[in-house]
């Protein structure tokens, strides 16, 4: 059974940094692309960043683009979302979610991480 | 970027209902398109995919459509569990959008 548990997540000021990680266990991690998906309070759904199953391409939200930065391991089976110069309006509740395939081009969001909250506030 | 505009936000219905929630993209995503379920506090749940194909496990009772610009997702018969927030989103072009959700209330 796929399992996926992010970490990381806090209260941080304007400005700093912040890493995410997601551990996943159950699945054959290194077959499938990753991303993050993010919920701010009262808000929709709003996704974040992808990383290919290979690690080779990645593509980012254009209100993250620059700041954030998404990696993987797969020795670790682990995906990281690298937060830097955060904002307010990064304050949300962050999401790991498997991919359902190994087809960059064609993504879907198949599993679902319980989320981790991350707070930007001075 | 491509925007889904999602309708309506909100719906007041009873078990038992069919309830439709319309979904229409700034420009073609041809079959692109996926719906998830999500209930508050919990991890959001995949429903659909390319459309009209459910996911392994999803009950009948949910169905997508497309008409020219407009895809729709559907319950046929509303079931207790079934109350929760709808978000449909366009896998087309990077970057994803999702639409602004739709709460079904009772």
């Amino acid at each position: 059974q796929v399992h996926l548990v992010e970490s990381g997540g806090g209260v941080v000021q304007p400005g700093r940094s912040l890493r995410l990680s997601c551990a996943a266990s159950g699945l054959t991690f290194s077959s499938y692309g990753m991303h993050w998906v993010r919920q701010a309070p009262g808000k929709g759904l709003e996704w974040v960043a992808i990383i290919s199953y290979d690690g080779k391409n990645q593509d980012y939200a254009d209100s993250v683009r620059g700041r954030f930065t998404i990696s993987r391991d797969d020795s670790k089976s682990t995906v990281y979302l690298q937060m830097n110069s955060l904002r307010v309006e990064d304050t949300a509740v962050y999401y790991c979610v498997k991919d359902l395939t190994s087809d960059y081009y064609d993504p879907a969001f198949d599993f679902w991480g319980p989320g981790t909250l991350v707070s930007v506030s001075s | 970027a491509i925007q889904m505009t999602q309708s309506p936000s909100s719906l007041s219905a009873s078990v038992g209902d069919r309830v439709t929630i319309t979904c229409r993209a700034s420009q073609g995503i041809r079959n692109d398109l996926g719906w998830y379920q999500h209930k508050s506090g919990k991890a959001p749940k995949f429903l659909i995919y390319s459309v009209s194909h459910l996911q392994n496990g999803v009950p009948s009772r949910f169905s997508g459509n497309r008409s020219a610009t407009d895809f729709t997702l559907t319950i046929s018969s509303l079931q207790p569990e079934d109350f929760a927030t709808y978000y449909c989103v366009q896998d087309h072009t990077y970057p994803l959008t999702f639409g602004g959700g739709t709460t079904v209330e009772i």
